[in-house]
This record gives C-alpha cells, structure tokens and sequence, in this order.
C-alpha cells in the first residue's frame, strides 16, 4: 500500500480531457516536487512531468502537470488513443526521525482507457 | 545519448542472493548531481523504489528493504550493482534501473533501462 494514492482507473474518449489525481501528505507532496511517469504495458515508465509541472523536451505540452497543498494532478487534453497507458505519480518522502531513510516513494498507478 | 541495461538472473532460489547490474553509456556517475536508481514491478503491480546511489557514493535505501540491498557503483566500468539477499518469491518482478540527472531536473528518473525480470522458485 503506497503513501500515494491515485485512483486505479480512468477513462476518457478521443479529444476529452482528463485528469489523475495523487494524494499525499505534508511529509511527501506538500513540501516535496511531483514526478508523473507513463508506462505503457510491457514497457519501461517514461518521465512525463518534473518539478510539479515540468515537461521534459519530447512530451507534447498536451499533458501538463499541477500540485495544490498535499495534492497533485496530471491532465491529459486532445486525449488520443496512444495515451492508452498505466500513470505514476511519484514524489519524495521525507522521514523526519532520520533524514537519511528518506527517499523516492510511487503511486500505486492509473490504469488510462481510451474509449 | 543516455542509455541503461540490466543485466542478473532470470531465475533464482529462494534464500538466495541475487546479484543485478546496470551497464551505462552517455554519462559519468562522477558528475554532479548525478545518480542511478533502482526500481522494481511486480507483474501486474505498481512500481517501487528500492534503492540509490550519487556521484558522491551516497547511497539511500528504500526502507522496507534496506536491511538486504547494497547498491555500488564502479564509475570506471559505468556500472551500478544491486545486490539483495534472502530473496523469496514475493521479490519476483521486473528490474529497472534509471538515471537521476539531478541538477534541475532534482529527483526525476528521466531515462530508464529496459528492465530485467527476475523469478524467485524453487
């Protein structure tokens, strides 16, 4: 059971807009960058989004990224049928007994259908 | 141009200790900022961060399994190792290891290796 949750599922049809939510907490998302990632099966993720809403050089600016308080999303717009793909969210998860067992925590993953 | 590869067991006995290794090209782990990470997926199941190493030789461990993974890196191979001890069949999943580049870009994992899947029978 990851600290992040995200729904396991979400659907859309081609050219709706869709979005992934992510919850967290103050000692993850709140104080801490949100990383999303796509995967699509059988093959390794693909970073999609950096520092909450950062697009890497490749990713079409249709997927864009946003954090509010201990929350934060992934939207999808001119949904297309290559989007068809599991999402991660991912974000730092600090340990504040001991800063050195801090790390790298995921989401448990969205399932995106395409309709 | 960033690239990774895993390379270890495909099969292994429970209680065993499974070796895996990341062979890299296009960067060098004594950059600044740089580091290469560990992650793995269990069929069907979310990925998960087991470990990583900077250029520094800092190393951090994903908590739940930090008492069997030691992760090293052999910067004149281009090489990082993961070891993890006493495996048992809940460990059977697919192996990544990806690159921290750091500097802006912080903790993203922006290339990753094909992965490598590891079976733990009997």
């Amino acid at each position: 059971q990851s600290v992040l949750t995200q729904p396991p599922s979400a659907s859309g049809t081609p050219g709706q807009r869709v979005t992934i939510s992510c919850s967290g907490s103050s000692s993850n998302i709140g104080n801490n960058y949100v990383y999303w990632y796509q995967q699509v099966p059988g093959t390794a993720p693909k970073l999609l989004i950096y520092r909450n809403n950062q697009r890497p050089s490749g990713v079409p600016d249709r997927f864009s990224g946003s954090k509010s308080g201990n929350s934060a999303s992934l939207a999808i717009s001119g949904l297309r049928s290559e989007d068809e793909a599991n999402y991660y969210c991912k974000t730092w998860d600090d340990n504040l007994s001991d800063g050195s067992l801090s790390g790298p925590v995921f989401g448990g993953g969205t399932k995106l259908t395409v309709l | 141009q960033i690239t990774l590869k895993e390379s270890g067991p495909t099969l292994v006995k429970p209680t065993q200790t499974l070796t895996l290794t990341c062979t890299f090209s296009g960067f060098s782990l004594s950059t600044s900022g740089v580091g290469v990470a560990w992650i793995r997926q269990p069929p069907g199941k979310a990925l998960e961060w087991l470990a990583l190493i900077y250029w520094s030789d800092y190393k951090r461990y994903s908590l739940s399994l930090k008492s069997r993974l030691t992760i090293t890196k052999d910067t004149s191979k281009n090489q990082v190792v993961l070891t993890m001890t006493n495996v048992d069949p809940v460990d059977t999943a697919t192996y990544y290891c990806a690159h921290r580049p750091g500097q802006h870009m912080d903790d993203a994992f922006d290339i990753w290796g094909q992965g490598t899947m590891v079976t733990v029978s009997s």
